[in-house]
């Protein structure tokens, strides 16, 4: 059964670090992994997609890397500012069982402090 | 539309009603999820169409729950008889096209938040 873990569960830095999300899974049969942003009271932004046969993707500040065999991707965030904070989550879609559902990690929540 | 859609954003229940959420998804998008978040937790996933096809229900929690999309646009998630466990943000997500069934990138709406008293 994948699993889906998120570390730390909770980050705190000054503003101008650049700082690094983990999400680990357990099944490395996957279609694609996403990261996504939740602000409290929101919905879920989508930040990045990175499909199986894909390395990484980058937008902006973030750089997103995925490396199936090891299970594991890193959300990098590049200089990072008050506006980040927020709670990211991964989910990634299985190619066995039901590839149509996100397993998702339980997210972790940062706070960048000016 | 630019986004996905959902109204109502916030809504209390007696139990025993039984309330509608509505989700637009953005235009063109051929998938439609539907998922379940309770406080402190990831979303669980409830339900899934291609367009107006529900081709996985496996997640939704009773019988008292049922979701539509009778045009292949618009869903509707209704839950009757509503229970306080029943309390929980409904997000709603739609997908350009998936492959095999497998969706891509999921645009979330920012939820309905249902609380039954």
């Amino acid at each position: 059964k994948q699993e889906v873990t998120q570390i730390p569960a909770a980050l705190s830095v000054p503003e101008g670090e650049n700082l690094v999300l983990n999400c680990s899974f357990t099944d490395s049969a996957i279609y694609n992994l996403q990261w996504f942003r939740q602000d409290p009271g929101k919905g879920l932004t989508s930040l990045l997609l990175i499909q199986s046969s894909q390395r990484e993707q980058t937008s902006g500040r973030l750089n997103a890397s995925l490396d199936k065999s090891s299970g594991r991707s890193t959300l990098y965030i590049a200089a990072s500012q008050p506006g980040d904070s927020a709670t990211y989550l991964c989910a990634v879609v299985n190619r066995t069982g039901n590839n149509r559902k996100l397993i998702w990690g339980l997210g972790t929540s940062l706070a960048v402090n000016p | 539309g630019a986004g996905v859609s959902q109204s109502p954003r916030y809504k209390v229940a007696k139990r025993g009603q039984d309330v509608a959420l509505r989700c637009d998804p953005i235009s063109g998008h051929v998938s439609l999820f539907w998922y379940q978040q309770a406080l402190g937790q990831g979303p669980e996933f409830l339900t899934y169409f291609q367009n107006e096809a529900q081709l996985d229900k496996s997640g939704l929690p009773s019988d008292r729950f049922f979701a539509e999309r009778p045009e292949g646009s618009v869903s509707t998630l209704k839950i009757q008889r509503t229970q306080q466990e029943d309390s929980a943000v409904y997000l709603c997500a739609s997908s350009n096209g998936t492959l095999a069934g497998v969706p891509g990138e999921l645009f979330f709406g920012e939820g309905s938040r249902l609380t039954v008293l």
